[in-house]
């Protein structure tokens, strides 16, 4: 069973960069073309963030595209995501999941929040 | 960017009841339109790809059809536990991948 786990802080200060790490488990990150990241504002709808294939070709979401940036890293079998310059706007459920369009694995999620 | 348009935004229903979600993309996407649900506090499950085909583990109450512009996400007959939110989800014209605003299903 494939297993997704998103690890990061919990609390981002206005301005600074937001990381946040996907650790895949029960199965390799090689086995799947594409792994992606997807966020939730509180009370709100989904937005897709950004993808990456299992050879390191990225994709961004245009409305974000300036301040992120998306990693693999096969060694450890994990994904990044960092998002520079955030703001209050930034504050969401993020969430790492694997497909593209038709994810059929995610994470469970964590809370990011922007505050001083 | 493709939008898609999910109606109505709140669906008052009964269990046991037809459930029936409509997806409208502003362009043709062929048929390549997922479905999730999301519970709150979860993440999205994905019940049905390209359109039509359900997931691994989803029961046959639910089915998607539709191509071109418009799609339909029906469930047979509701069980409690299909009370949630619903997204549709298109990867025809990408970056970016791009989600409706959900339907909410909920017991009347």
């Amino acid at each position: 069973q494939v297993r997704l786990q998103e690890s990061g802080p919990g609390l981002v200060k206005p301005s600074e960069t937001l990381s946040l790490t996907c650790t895949v488990s029960g199965g390799s990150i090689s086995d799947r073309n594409w792994w992606g990241w997807v966020r939730q504002p509180p009370g709100k709808g989904l937005e897709w963030i950004a993808e990456i294939s299992r050879t390191g070709t990225s994709y961004y979401n245009p409305s974000l595209m300036s301040r992120l940036t998306i990693s693999l890293d096969k060694s450890k079998n994990q994904f990044s995501l960092k998002l520079n310059s955030v703001t209050a706007a930034d504050t969401a459920v993020y969430y790492c999941a694997r497909g593209i369009g038709a994810a059929d694995y995610w994470g469970q999620g964590t809370l990011v929040t922007v505050s001083s | 960017e493709i939008v898609l348009a999910q109606f109505p935004a709140t669906l008052s229903l009964s269990p046991g009841e037809r459930g029936t979600l409509s997806c409208r993309a502003s362009q043709s996407i062929g048929n390549s339109l997922a479905w999730y649900q999301q519970k709150p506090g979860q993440p999205p499950r994905l019940l049905i790809y390209d359109a039509s085909s359900r997931a691994t583990g989803i029961p046959a109450r639910f089915s998607g059809s539709g191509s071109g512009t418009d799609f339909t996400l029906t469930i047979s007959s509701l069980e409690l536990e299909d009370f949630a939110v619903y997204y549709c989800q298109q990867r025809s014209n990408w970056p970016p991948l791009t989600f409706g605003g959900g339907t909410r299903v909920e017991i009347k």
